[in-house]
């Protein structure tokens, strides 16, 4: 079966840095994308992880274990605007399903 | 440029209509997407179309009904409207290769209300 889990809602200050964990148990396994969606609003691409590991991009970084089947996405100096659904998303095979979890709702605060 | 564009982006009708959302993107993509996100933001894939094949069809009833006329086309069309179809519909692209899934890219997103 299919399983995402990502934590409902967050809470943090501008300035800070938040981590927004997910964790997945697919039939396969062909990648982990995070996406960023605002408020009324299309989601976008953020991060893409396929091997072990840290990818960092600017303010953003993903990280992925396949082995527990586990990645987090870490923002830094988090601004106002980083306000949105943060989704995870596993590609399971050859890109034939594409599994969206919940969405975590961040909200930062001044 | 825009790179998937949906039509329209707002449709509200009556329940037992039959209506149809379209969808283009213009990056050359081979897979294209319908999704549906309900009202508690639940992103969940209902189709996608793979050089002109259906290659996922979740349990989705068959009053919905996907068309590609071609790799750049993926239109959703609808049989009567329930009211729970009352939701919003985001079409999205992305190149396979080999064995990468590559992005998705979304369009715009259709905000349907069956009345």
């Amino acid at each position: 079966g299919q399983n995402i889990d990502q934590p409902t809602e967050m809470t943090a200050t501008e300035g800070a840095i938040v981590q927004i964990n997910c964790t997945y148990q697919t039939s396969g396994f062909n990648g982990l994308f995070w996406y960023q969606q605002h408020a009324g609003e299309a989601p976008t691409f953020l991060s893409y992880n396929v091997l072990d590991g840290l990818e960092e991009k600017g303010r953003f970084s993903s990280f992925l274990s396949r082995s527990k089947g586990y990645s987090y996405l870490l923002l830094k100096e988090l601004q106002m605007k980083d306000s949105a659904s943060y989704l995870c998303a596993v590609s399971d095979n050859y890109g034939q399903n594409f599994v969206f979890g919940p969405g975590t709702r961040l909200s930062v605060l001044p | 440029d825009t790179a998937v564009s949906q039509t329209p982006k707002y449709l509200v009708t009556q329940m037992g209509n039959d209506k149809s959302i379209k969808c283009e993107q213009n990056l050359g993509h081979d897979t294209m997407y319908w999704y549906k996100q309900d009202s508690k933001k639940f992103l969940k894939i209902m189709f996608s179309y793979n050089n002109k094949e259906l290659i996922i069809n979740e349990t989705v009833p068959n009053r919905f009904s996907p068309k590609s006329p071609d790799k750049a086309h993926l239109n959703l069309h609808i049989n009567s409207l329930e009211l729970g179809d009352s939701a919003v519909y985001f079409c999205a692209s992305s190149q396979t290769s080999g064995s990468i899934q590559e992005t998705q890219y979304f369009g715009p997103g259709t905000r349907l209300l069956v009345l």
